[in-house]
């Protein structure tokens, strides 16, 4: 499985947005790049993912880099409920086998 | 109904106990999986249903025995289990295999004593 490299922790202020990187220097062509994230005492819920184009939804923003070995999922504006650890995951070769790395944890600040 | 539901919310079971833990999800998923996650850890996957078959075992130990009896639901049963094996036990289900979004329950919290 393909590995991914996230800061252990980030800090942010409140309303203000937060880039969080994650690099996939071994990513494969077939590999999605999908972001969880884990909020206190809850299971883990899906915030997007992308293979090559840069993705929007509700909640956040996915930008790619162009060779595909890096990644920053983008929240607008952090509110204190998105302080939470940010797993960012590679697919590998079967798209349901997650395989979560340490993560990041983000601190958001009022 | 986007939710999984995971019972019972806590769980403490002595080494020579059998007990089971249960998921559910009324999503029409087809997939279902379930991951141990220790404390300050990242989920670890343990096992995928594909269709009510067992599509993938991490080479999990045989005192943990998944069922999936439906397509809606998937059980995880415990036998002889050790104090190590404490953590809090996480289901998800998702549309299908291959697909991109997992949906994740609370979680069980297992204490063996």
């Amino acid at each position: 499985d393909a590995k991914t490299t996230q800061p252990n922790s980030m800090e942010s202020n409140e309303e203000e947005p937060v880039h969080l990187p994650c690099n996939h220097s071994t990513i494969s062509g077939t590999d999605y790049i999908h972001w969880y994230r884990q909020l206190p005492s809850q299971g883990p819920e899906y915030v997007i993912h992308g293979l090559t184009s840069n993705v929007n939804n509700r909640m956040a923003s996915l930008a790619i880099a162009e060779d595909r070995k890096s990644s920053t999922l983008i929240l607008h504006r952090a509110t204190l409920r998105d302080a939470a650890v940010y797993y960012c995951i590679l697919s590998g070769e079967y798209g349901n086998k997650l395989v979560f790395g340490a993560g990041t944890i983000l601190r958001v600040k009022s | 109904d986007t939710e999984v539901t995971q019972t019972p919310k806590h769980l403490v079971m002595g080494m020579t106990n059998k007990k089971s833990l249960k998921c559910e999800q009324h999503m029409g998923h087809r997939a279902m999986y379930w991951y141990k996650q220790k404390a300050k850890k990242p989920p670890e996957l343990m096992f995928v249903y594909s269709y009510e078959k067992l599509s993938i075992n991490e080479s999990v130990p045989s005192r943990f025995s998944p069922e999936c009896p439906n397509s809606s639901l998937l059980n995880l049963h415990l036998h002889a289990l050790q104090p190590e094996d404490s953590a809090l036990y996480l289901c998800a289900s998702s549309q299908g295999p291959g697909a991109n979004e997992q949906y994740f329950g609370p979680g069980t919290r297992l204490t063996v004593t």
